[in-house]
């Protein structure tokens, strides 16, 4: 079946610490994004990719990272100098280019901060 | 600017009765217009679409019509069951980038 997946379903962040998710598709998809969902908000968009080796800053870039090396994956790594990053992380994807194509999501990963 | 608004929620309603959600959005252009829906602790998953004016979007029962004359796309459905409760977040489509609305919860009661 094709589809998206992230893992893990639950991460749990250490102070000073810097965690990777991670993000999958097997739909031979052009374009990667990442979400933040904060409870009872909508989705704010942090980093987007519209081809392998190039990304761009989406709305609340910083205090995270990405890497886009191979069409399937677009890890996002959330640094420590993300002072608030508990929520829930989306990553989607779609055939991109300029027609507007319809995202797909993945499950999300729950950021837990200990 | 290029935003979408749409109605807070909570909306409670009973089982059987009709729903609408609305939605407008501001953009130049002819933008493509979703409506998503997300269960508890999921991702979002695709409702329905339309991609240019005058369109209708169907999907389980819900549908929304792209209307531009009055910026809307606003979600309905004739008779709501319990297990349609969950978030619907409305959304654009602005070239390589989406725009969406900040989710309405429904929840249906028996």
């Amino acid at each position: 079946d094709g589809g998206i997946t992230q893992s893990p379903k639950y991460l749990f962040r250490k102070e000073g610490q810097n965690v990777t998710l991670s993000c999958e598709q097997n739909l031979n998809h052009d374009a990667m994004y990442w979400y933040r969902q904060d409870p009872g908000q909508g989705l704010r968009l942090i980093y987007y990719s519209q081809i392998v080796n190039d990304f761009q800053k989406g709305d609340i870039a910083e205090g995270y990272s990405v890497s886009r090396e191979k069409k399937e994956s677009f890890p996002l790594t959330v640094t420590s100098a993300q002072k608030n990053p508990t929520a829930f992380y989306l990553c989607a994807s779609s055939s991109g280019g300029q027609r507007q194509e319809t995202q797909y999501f993945g499950p999300g990963t729950r950021l837990l901060v200990l | 600017g290029n935003s979408v608004t749409q109605m807070e929620g909570p909306v409670t309603l009973s089982e059987e009765a009709f729903l609408t959600i609305n939605c407008t959005y501001t953009a130049t252009g002819y933008p493509s217009l979703f409506w998503y829906v997300q269960y508890p602790g999921e991702g979002l998953q695709l409702l329905l679409k339309a991609t240019k004016a005058d369109d209708k979007g169907s999907n389980k029962g819900f549908e929304a019509t792209y209307r531009k004359e009055t910026t809307s796309f606003h979600l309905e459905k004739g008779s709501v069951q319990v297990s349609d409760s969950a978030v619907y977040f409305c959304a654009r489509g602005n070239f390589n980038k989406f725009y969406f609305g900040s989710g309405t919860k429904l929840n249906v009661k028996p």
